[in-house]
């Protein structure tokens, strides 16, 4: 157990939908990233957040958005879903804004259909 | 910008033998560069990570890298493969001052043979 939690573990739903992804950081980080893995674009940064702060934006669709709650979780919302955001989403924590290392959750399985 | 080359998808050892999973990268100022495993159904954990000071970097499990700044490389190796190593090794270069956003390499699937 890395001490990163996100739910759900799998989700499935229709095109067109709305979904919610939350993540949990570990205890005493204040720095949350979220990663999307697919199996043609790979591994790829979406956005990060600093103590309730958006800190750098990646490649993260317009359709999709995030947040970070004053407890220090975050979700991320997708919305009007396409075949194409099946993926795997991976929440990360960091104690610091800087990145050394993060430490990653085990994801989750969002499937599109 | 940066950027990350793996060189070969699926890597196979015997156990016992020699692991080197390659990794080059592209960046216009000295970067920070990270190896990750992605055993099945888990997320990335953190092998070793290299930011400034001594280039041999040792990790985890018996993992090593070594950054060659000539040679623009940072080279995952392990003496001796174990059964336990077979997963997928992500490598991955940030830039000092925007150390947030991890570009990382398309992978190496490590299988190791008995």
């Amino acid at each position: 157990d890395s001490g990163v939690t996100q739910t759900p573990k799998h989700l499935i739903t229709a095109t067109g939908q709305r979904v919610t992804l939350r993540c949990s950081p570990r205890s005493g980080d204040l720095s949350v990233y979220w990663y999307q893995q697919s199996l043609d674009q790979g591994l790829q940064f979406l956005i990060q957040y600093y103590n309730g702060e958006e800190r750098a934006k990646g490649n993260i669709l317009e359709r999709f958005s995030a947040q970070q709650f004053p407890d220090l979780h975050s979700e991320l919302n997708l919305s009007s879903l396409e075949l194409g955001d099946s993926a795997l989403y991976f929440c990360a924590s960091s104690v610091d804004g800087r990145g050394y290392g993060y430490t990653f959750g085990s994801g989750t399985r969002l499937t599109v259909v | 910008a940066q950027s990350v080359t793996q060189l070969g998808s699926h890597v196979s050892v015997s156990e016992g033998a020699l692991v080197l999973l390659r990794c080059n990268y592209s960046s216009s100022v000295p970067p920070y560069l990270f190896w990750y495993v992605q055993y099945p159904n888990q997320g990335l954990q953190l092998l070793l990570k290299y930011t400034t000071g001594a280039t041999l970097v040792k990790g985890i499990n018996g993992f090593e890298a070594e950054f060659k700044k000539s040679e623009t490389s940072f080279h995952l190796t392990k003496p001796s493969a174990h059964m336990s190593d077979a997963a997928e090794y992500f490598c991955a270069v940030s830039l000092p001052g925007s150390a947030r956003q991890l570009t990382f390499g398309s992978g190496t699937q490590l299988t190791v043979l008995p």
